[in-house]
């Protein structure tokens, strides 16, 4: 596709429940990055991934936040049970180059709302 | 730890005027900076990025400034438009392989 996309658009899940979000990179773009973005507040780093491994995952609030990239290109950020301060938009963007050396691509976001 | 701020955080302007967002960083050992718009509801779109050896990259109405020394950028945009209502961030990246840091945003609204 000509940009970044991410399924499904809104979620809403009850409060312990599991959850997968995906994210569809720009074809070739070896960098690949999950946000969090709370109301009001600029994007938070999560984790980052240049082809298939996580280089920096500093960002994840805990250990039930988990993310993969296994063949290098769809990312699936995974949360295991949910808890309602897990409500956000989840927003993935992608890069032709590494870090933030070059423009991130964003993808429209996933709003997760937990109940 | 890198940190950065954006004031305004909310700005209202007739149509027609220049006008100027502001960007602080605290750490001035950044790779680039870029500037960001989002609309409601929607993903990010790259408006600018400068490079850390740049002073300022521009595109049509838009001239994003850079000083690194003091921990500053400013995003000038001429002849506002009710388009240009968005939010606008900022972001920096410590080093090329560096997480990138957002701003919380200033909320730009052009009135007709």
């Amino acid at each position: 596709g000509a940009g970044v996309s991410q399924t499904p658009s809104n979620k809403v899940t009850e409060k312990g429940k599991y959850v997968e979000l995906r994210c569809d990179p720009i074809s070739g773009h070896t960098a690949l990055y999950w946000y969090r973005q709370s109301l009001g507040q600029g994007p938070e780093f999560l984790i980052y991934f240049q082809g298939t491994g996580a280089a920096d995952d500093s960002g994840l609030p805990n250990d039930r936040f988990f993310a993969v990239r296994p063949e290098g290109s769809v990312s699936t950020l995974k949360i295991q049970r949910t808890e309602r301060g897990d409500s956000a938009v989840y927003l993935c963007a992608s890069s032709s180059l590494a870090g933030g050396t070059d423009t991130q691509y964003f993808g429209p976001g996933t709003r997760l709302t937990v109940l | 730890k890198q940190e950065v701020t954006q004031i305004p955080a909310a700005l209202s302007v007739p149509e027609g005027e220049n006008l100027v967002l502001n960007c602080s960083f605290t750490d001035s050992a950044i790779y680039n900076l870029q500037w960001f718009r989002q609309d409601p509801g929607k993903g990010l779109t790259s408006l600018l990025l400068i490079q850390s050896s740049q002073r300022e990259q521009t595109s049509g109405r838009l001239n994003a400034s850079l000083d690194k020394s003091s921990g500053r950028s400013t995003l000038y945009i001429a002849a506002s438009q009710p388009g240009d209502s968005a939010t606008y961030l900022c972001a920096v990246p410590k080093t090329s392989y560096d997480k990138v840091i957002f701003g919380p945003g200033t909320s730009l609204s052009v009135i007709p």
